[in-house]
């Protein structure tokens, strides 16, 4: 059973650089079945995609997030990893990893990861 | 502002049915996938495709759509459903992923 789990720090200071890293244990990253994504929720808020990457590298990130967003793979340590820039207050938020299915039949994201909450504070 | 709209609460007596209804012009090409949040924790998927439950998932969660709706159906609600629940599928461009804005369902 494929399991996600997300670890980076709790808090950030405005203006810096977020990095998180989802581990990815029981499945392969390199699964050309899958994209790996990142998706976030602000507290009391509703969820919000970010991006996601395929094993090849390719990425595919939302338009508001864009700008300041990486997102990179790591198959030799079974991990992805997302990088946030220029981060402010609007920012703190749950980070979420999970595995994305995309098929003719649909599109998913399952499992996720327990998540990880960053707060952006001096 | 999402492309996908839900309503942002709903309440069931416990033992009835309720649908939760996401609507959104891509739900004409593109089917939803459910999620239920509980405090505190992750999202867990309950619904995908066109009418499917994850293992482990109970059958009396099922999905549907019509035209720009999408709909999420518990038959016989119990008081453990009580919970989030976010609809997702892809924005009018096929290329991105979008959520609603999630619905509240309280049990009676």
């Amino acid at each position: 059973q494929v399991q996600l789990q997300e670890s980076g720090p709790g808090l950030v200071k405005p203006s810096e650089t977020l990095s998180l890293t989802c581990t990815v244990s029981g499945g392969s990253v390199s699964s050309g079945s899958y994209y790996w994504s990142w998706i976030r929720q602000p507290p009391g808020k509703g969820l919000e995609w970010i991006g996601y990457i395929y094993y090849s590298g390719s990425t595919n990130y939302n338009p508001s997030l864009k700008s300041r967003v990486t997102i990179s793979v790591d198959t030799s340590k079974n991990q992805f990893s997302l990088k946030l820039s220029s981060v402010t207050a609007a920012d703190t938020a749950v980070y979420y990893c999970a595995r994305e299915t995309s098929t003719v039949t649909g599109d998913w994201f399952d499992p996720w990861g327990q998540g990880t909450l960053v707060t952006v504070s001096s | 502002s999402s492309e996908l709209t839900q309503d942002p609460a709903v309440s069931v007596a416990l033992g009835q049915t309720v649908r939760i209804t996401c609507q959104g012009d891509s739900l004409r090409s593109y089917y939803a996938s459910w999620y239920q949040q509980k405090p505190g924790q992750a999202p867990v998927l309950v619904i995908y495709g066109k009418n499917n439950r994850p293992s482990g998932i109970p059958d009396r969660f099922s999905g549907s759509s019509s035209g720009n709706t999408a709909s999420l159906t518990i038959t016989g609600a119990q008081a453990e459903d009580e919970a989030d629940y976010y609809c997702n599928s892809r924005d009018s461009s096929g290329n991105r992923w979008v959520f609603g804005g999630g619905t509240k369902l309280t049990v009676l």
